[in-house]
């Protein structure tokens, strides 16, 4: 089954501890995105990777990480969780047709607390 | 890309057909709609994308005003699963893996 799938799914965790959530898509999608969401403000886009090893900031990078070694995974890491990273993250993927469709693959959201 | 408007919320009664009306009055001959949903807290789904011509799939059908200033996705006969946010999203086709600019769409709310 064609998926996109994140991990954990639910996080509490404390100021200044490293996380990293991890994304993975099985559909040899080229591109991979971060968004998150929070209430009135919409989905915005965090970072995204039009291949491996090929990274950029979306509209809000501040605070994040990403890497892409491999095409399946895009993981998103938290060097010092602080509470307004507190969101709904989703991960994202598209393959060639995304330049035509706009088709984009979301995964079920992690849901991350910072206290 | 064109910015769009749409309603914040509508209700629909069960198998009646939902309306969604977006404006993207500034659309560029170019651009495409997109429309996308959201059923709470899951992650997007695409519905439908169109051009010009009136499209149809097997979620839904999108028609586009002559002058493509706006548009409408139509849910046929709307189940109680179809209750989401929806997302009009006007982009450049061909555009490569650019953005896709989610704004607050419309929270469709189907009833029994």
């Amino acid at each position: 089954e064609a998926q996109v799938t994140q991990n954990p799914r639910y996080l509490i965790t404390v100021t200044g501890k490293k996380l990293t959530v991890t994304c993975s898509q099985n559909m040899n999608h080229e591109y991979m995105s971060w968004y998150r969401q929070d209430p009135g403000l919409g989905l915005r886009q965090i970072y995204y990777s039009m291949n491996v090893e090929v990274t950029d900031k979306g509209d809000v990078p501040e605070g994040y990480k990403v890497s892409r070694k491999e095409k399946r995974n895009f993981p998103l890491i938290l060097e010092s969780p602080s509470p307004n990273q507190t969101s709904l993250y989703f991960c994202a993927s598209g393959g060639s047709a995304l330049m035509n469709t706009g088709e984009l693959f979301f995964g079920e959201g992690s849901r991350l607390t910072v206290l | 890309d064109a910015k769009t408007t749409q309603p914040p919320s509508m209700d629909c009664a069960e198998g009646r057909a939902a309306n969604l009306p977006c404006n993207h009055s500034t659309i560029s001959g170019n651009e495409y709609v997109y429309w996308y949903r959201q059923i709470h807290s899951q992650g997007p789904q695409y519905i439908i994308h169109g051009l010009k011509n009136n499209e149809t799939n097997e979620m839904a059908s999108l028609i586009i005003t002559e002058d493509r200033k706006s548009s409408t996705l139509i849910l046929p006969h709307a189940t109680l699963r179809d209750t989401a946010v929806y997302y009009c999203i006007v982009r450049v086709a061909n555009s490569g893996y650019s953005t896709l600019t989610f704004g607050k769409g419309t929270m469709l709310l189907v009833s029994p």
